[in-house]
């Protein structure tokens, strides 16, 4: 059984750094295709992608904010982490992880974690 | 980047009734795309991935179509467990969402 779960600070404070931890269990990022992404959706609004790193240590990203992020993965640990630089309170947001899987050649989150979120206020 | 753009952005249905919520993308994503379902403070939950094949114990009255930049997610007979909303997803490298499908009761 596959489950991810996010931690990390409910509280912020603008141009801070937010890091985030993704705990994983039930697949290894050492195995082949598989990778790990965040997801953020702010009160209300849509569901936006972040980034992913993969079992190889390849990593993408939004464009909109590359320069911002960061995605790094502790394959002993089983866990992936999230940095954003220069926080803003229009990041405010609940932050999910998920499972990239490979469903008949398709990438995609087929679990997620329940979601963690996050205030940017000073 | 490319674009995803749901229509509409509220639907009004009730029970029994047949539900099409339409996707389009900005540029050709062949069918790389996926549909969820989110339930408020729920995280998503994966309906469809490639377009058209059903997720295993996502029940049949959920189906998907389209290929290009056209797509649709259609629920047959709408039933009270399926007033949430809807994304669909592209995943053709990098990932976009679109901006969501609100079902309501009418």
């Amino acid at each position: 059984q596959i489950t991810l779960k996010e931690s990390g600070p409910t509280l912020v404070k603008p141009t801070q750094t937010l890091t985030l931890t993704c705990t994983f269990s039930g697949f290894s990022l050492r195995t082949k295709d598989l990778g790990v992404g965040w997801i953020r959706q702010p009160p209300g609004k849509a569901l936006e992608w972040l980034g992913i790193v993969y079992w190889n240590d390849d990593e993408r990203y939004s464009p909109s904010l590359q320069s911002r992020l960061t995605i790094t993965k502790d394959t002993s640990k089983n866990q992936v982490v999230l940095t954003m630089t220069n926080m803003d309170p229009v990041d405010t947001a609940t932050y999910f992880c998920a499972h990239r899987g490979v469903i008949d050649d398709s990438g995609v989150f087929d679990i997620w974690g329940q979601g963690t979120f996050v205030t940017v206020s000073s | 980047d490319i674009q995803m753009t749901q229509s509409p952005s509220t639907l009004s249905a009730s029970v029994g009734d047949r539900v099409t919520i339409s996707c389009r993308a900005s540029q050709s994503i062949i069918n790389w795309l996926a549909w969820y379902q989110q339930k408020p403070g729920k995280a998503p939950k994966l309906l469809v991935y490639k377009a058209s094949k059903l997720e295993s114990g996502v029940p049949s009255r959920f189906s998907g179509s389209g290929s290009g930049t056209e797509f649709t997610l259609t629920i047959s007979s709408l039933q009270p467990d399926d007033f949430a909303t809807y994304y669909c997803q592209q995943y053709t490298g990098l990932y976009t969402f679109g901006q969501g499908t609100k079902v309501e009761i009418k």
